[in-house]
C-alpha cells in the first residue's frame, strides 16, 4: 500500500528566504505524487502534481518539487518566501485499489512566513 | 464560474438533529468525493462514487450516507449528529481512467455541533 510521511509539521522562514517542506513517499509502483495548499479558512489547492514524466516538476506561485526515485522523495521548494505563503502544505499520493484510485494525504506541514 | 460548490458553507446545529450537505460539480468529472477534515488539519477520505455508483466508503459510520442523483451531485446526510461530528467537511471531484486522478476540492462545510 501507499503511505506518504511529510517530515516537518511546522516549518517557519523569513520572508526573501528559500522554503523547503520535506516528503517521503511509499510506493509499491511508479507513484502519481501531488502537493496542495490549504490557506487559513480555505479549500484546497493543487500547487503541482508528478506524473511520470519530468523528475522536476514546477507549480504555481513560484513552487517546484523533484522527484527523487532514489530517495523516495518530493520535496517542495521555493527560492524564496512571500507573505502569503503562510499556509499548510499537503504531500499526496495517488494509491490504487482495484480499479478505484484514491489519494493519500500527508498530515501536513504547517509553514510561517515571519516579516 | 465556481467549480466544485458547497452548501452551506457554515452549519451550527444540536447534538441528535440531522442534516445534510450539498455538493454540485460543474467540470463535467465522473468521480466525486467527501473528505472530513479534523481539528488537527488530518484529512481522511469518506466516500467515493463514480458514475452514481459508491466504489469508496472507508469506515464511516452509518449516520452518514452520502447520495448522488447524478454524476455532477454528491450530497452527505449525516443522522443523530454528535460532538465528534464537528470537522470541515470538503467534497472534490475528480476524472476516473487518469492516471494522476488530480482532485479539484470545493471550499468547505464547516460543521459545528453544540
Amino acid at each position: 500500500a501507499q503511505s506518504v510521511t511529510q517530515l516537518d509539521s511546522h516549518v517557519s522562514v523569513s520572508e526573501g528566504t528559500p522554503v523547503l517542506l520535506r516528503c517521503n513517499y511509499s510506493s509499491s509502483y511508479s507513484p502519481s505524487l501531488f502537493w496542495y495548499v490549504q490557506h487559513p479558512n480555505k479549500g484546497l489547492q493543487l500547487l503541482l502534481k508528478y506524473t511520470s514524466a519530468a523528475t522536476l516538476v514546477k507549480g504555481i506561485n513560484g513552487f517546484e518539487a523533484e522527484f527523487k526515485k532514489s530517495e523516495t522523495s518530493f520535496h517542495l521548494t521555493k527560492p524564496s518566501a512571500h507573505m502569503s505563503d503562510a499556509a499548510e502544505y499537503f504531500c499526496v499520493v495517488s494509491d490504487r485499489t482495484g480499479n478505484n484510485r484514491k489519494l493519500i494525504w500527508g498530515l501536513g506541514t504547517s509553514l510561517a512566513v515571519n516579516p | 464560474d465556481t467549480a466544485v460548490s458547497q452548501t452551506p458553507k457554515y452549519l451550527v446545529t444540536q447534538m441528535g438533529n440531522d442534516k445534510s450537505i450539498k455538493c454540485e460539480q460543474n467540470l463535467g468529472h465522473d468521480t466525486m468525493y467527501w473528505y472530513k477534515q479534523d481539528s488537527k488539519k488530518f484529512l481522511k477520505i469518506m466516500f467515493s462514487y463514480n458514475n452514481k455508483e459508491l466504489i469508496i466508503n472507508e469506515t464511516v459510520p452509518n449516520r452518514f450516507s452520502p447520495k448522488s442523483p447524478d454524476k455532477a451531485h454528491l450530497n452527505l446526510h449525516i443522522n443523530s449528529l454528535e460532538l465528534g461530528d464537528s470537522a470541515v467537511y470538503f467534497c472534490a471531484s475528480s476524472q476516473a481512467g487518469l492516471i494522476y486522478n488530480e482532485q479539484f476540492f470545493g471550499p468547505g462545510t464547516r460543521l459545528t455541533v453544540l
